[in-house]
């Protein structure tokens, strides 16, 4: 049962565009909501995070919204750069194990 | 700060032999954890250790999975008969463990193993 659903399964973003990748989740349990890059070959790495007392975080070009209403949250991407080619993953959790999504394929072009 | 080490990165095996992994944390975390990433898919956990004890194993394949965390410090994960579908990358994190220091966690390079 996947416990965090992830869209799109793909993006491709012109450089210097907004990309947008949204997460939704079932479980009120959770409180602590993390975004991982991954590049090919390596681990995923923490990106931000976001707990539910809060509807947004933003570190650099990156900025967390959070619904907790409608228990969704998204990850905005401004000014992408081609650097930012990498996987995606949201992922939630209540201190324990991570819930991840299923990953979001992101591909800027220069 | 040195990160979450793992070892060996790669692995070919034949179905039915044995393999094992190696997982050292970052100096100071007490919670290790180590994931199956399938292709395509987000990581999934395995277990869960808290310093040497296991806080959740129920996603672990027993009858062929086992862990251990000796002295609560590296960690071992071995798999044993492989079968086909045990093909993935395993990852390993760590997090400093109680209150909401563990929630931060930090995977390591991952090993990733191919089962033929």
């Amino acid at each position: 049962q996947q416990q965090v659903k992830q869209s799109p399964q793909s993006l491709i973003v012109q450089k210097g565009g907004i990309s947008i990748i949204n997460c939704a989740y079932e479980n009120t349990a959770f409180d602590y909501f993390p975004w991982y890059q991954q590049f090919p070959g390596k681990g995923p790495a923490l990106l931000i995070a976001i707990r539910p007392d809060v509807s947004e975080k933003k570190e650099g070009r990156f900025t967390i919204s959070f619904n907790k209403s409608a228990k969704q949250f998204s990850l905005h991407i401004m000014d992408s750069q081609p650097g930012d080619s990498a996987t995606y993953f949201c992922a939630a959790s209540n201190g324990y194990a991570l819930n991840f999504g299923k990953g979001t394929s992101l591909l800027v072009t220069p | 700060e040195a990160g979450v080490a793992q070892s060996p990165r790669y692995k070919i095996i034949e179905k039915r032999q044995s393999v094992a992994f190696w997982c050292n944390p970052i100096s100071g975390h007490a919670t290790l954890y180590w994931y199956q990433q399938i292709l395509g898919q987000g990581p999934k956990l395995l277990i869960q250790f808290q310093n040497n004890g296991v806080v959740d194993d129920s996603q672990l394949p027993k009858d062929r999975f086992s862990a251990e965390r000796l002295k609560g410090v590296d960690s071992t994960l071995k798999i044993q008969p492989a079968k086909l579908e045990d093909s993935a990358v395993y990852l390993c994190a760590s997090s400093l463990g109680g209150g909401r220091g563990a929630y931060e966690q930090y995977f390591g390079p991952g090993t990733r193993l191919t089962v033929t």
